[in-house]
């Protein structure tokens, strides 16, 4: 079955500080993924998504993510974070209906 | 406009009562979701609704029900829930049935509705 794994379940950045979050996929073709945001008590709101083709993928934010096959990896990137970044972050596999990892929660230190 | 439009956002209820979520969407789609999210957790699928049919029970209590009046439209019936029901309930939709989620099916959540049941 198709699933992402998030290893961090709370990382703390400088603001101004680079930023990079972890997902790992298990799945044998490619997959279909996704990064979201939620804010507290928000829904989600989607940042990128990957389906085929170029594996550096852009979305809302400023935000980044690459896809690297031989790592089994779909990680998420920003330059310089701002404190409104603060929230947790899921990584998702498009499977049948959406499989989300358990996620990570960003603090951004002023 | 990528919008789902859930109602109530909160709703307290006690154990014997019946109530109801109610979720619709103008885009289009034709794939509707219902997801639970309990507190610092990812969401959970509950169930999928795909061109109006229910596709997915991920094995919920019967104390949910689900309705998909139309093509716009998804509810969740609630009956002698426990308090441990209690969590965010997340309605979402995408543009294509599950039978073609393999084309890339990107899913839009509401805000959710809060649901304390006391």
């Amino acid at each position: 079955a198709q699933s992402v794994t998030q290893p961090d379940i709370h990382i703390t950045v400088s603001e101004g500080a680079s930023l990079e979050l972890r997902c790992n996929y298990s799945y044998g073709a490619t997959p279909y993924l996704f990064w979201y945001v939620q804010s507290p008590g928000q829904g989600l709101q989607l940042l990128l998504k990957y389906f085929s083709g170029d594996t550096l993928v852009q979305g809302i934010k400023g935000f980044e993510a690459e896809f690297k096959r031989s790592q089994s990896s779909f990680n998420l990137r920003k330059p310089s974070v701002h404190w409104s970044d603060a929230a947790e972050y899921f990584c998702a596999v498009g499977a049948q209906g959406m499989r989300f990892g358990a996620g990570t929660r960003l603090t951004v230190k002023p | 406009d990528t919008e789902v439009t859930q109602t109530p956002k909160h709703l307290v209820m006690g154990m014997t009562n019946k109530k109801s979520l109610k979720c619709e969407q103008h885009m289009g789609h034709r794939a509707m979701y219902w997801y639970k999210q309990k507190a610092k957790k990812p969401p959970e699928l509950m169930f999928v609704y795909s061109y109006e049919k229910l596709s997915i029970n991920e094995s919920v209590p019967s104390r949910f029900s689900p309705e998909c009046p139309n093509s716009s439209l998804l509810n969740l019936h609630l009956h002698a829930l426990q308090p441990e029901d209690s969590a965010l309930y997340l309605c979402a939709s995408s543009l294509r049935g599950l039978r073609a989620y393999q084309a890339g099916n990107t899913i839009y959540f509401g805000e959710g509705s809060w649901l304390t049941v006391v």
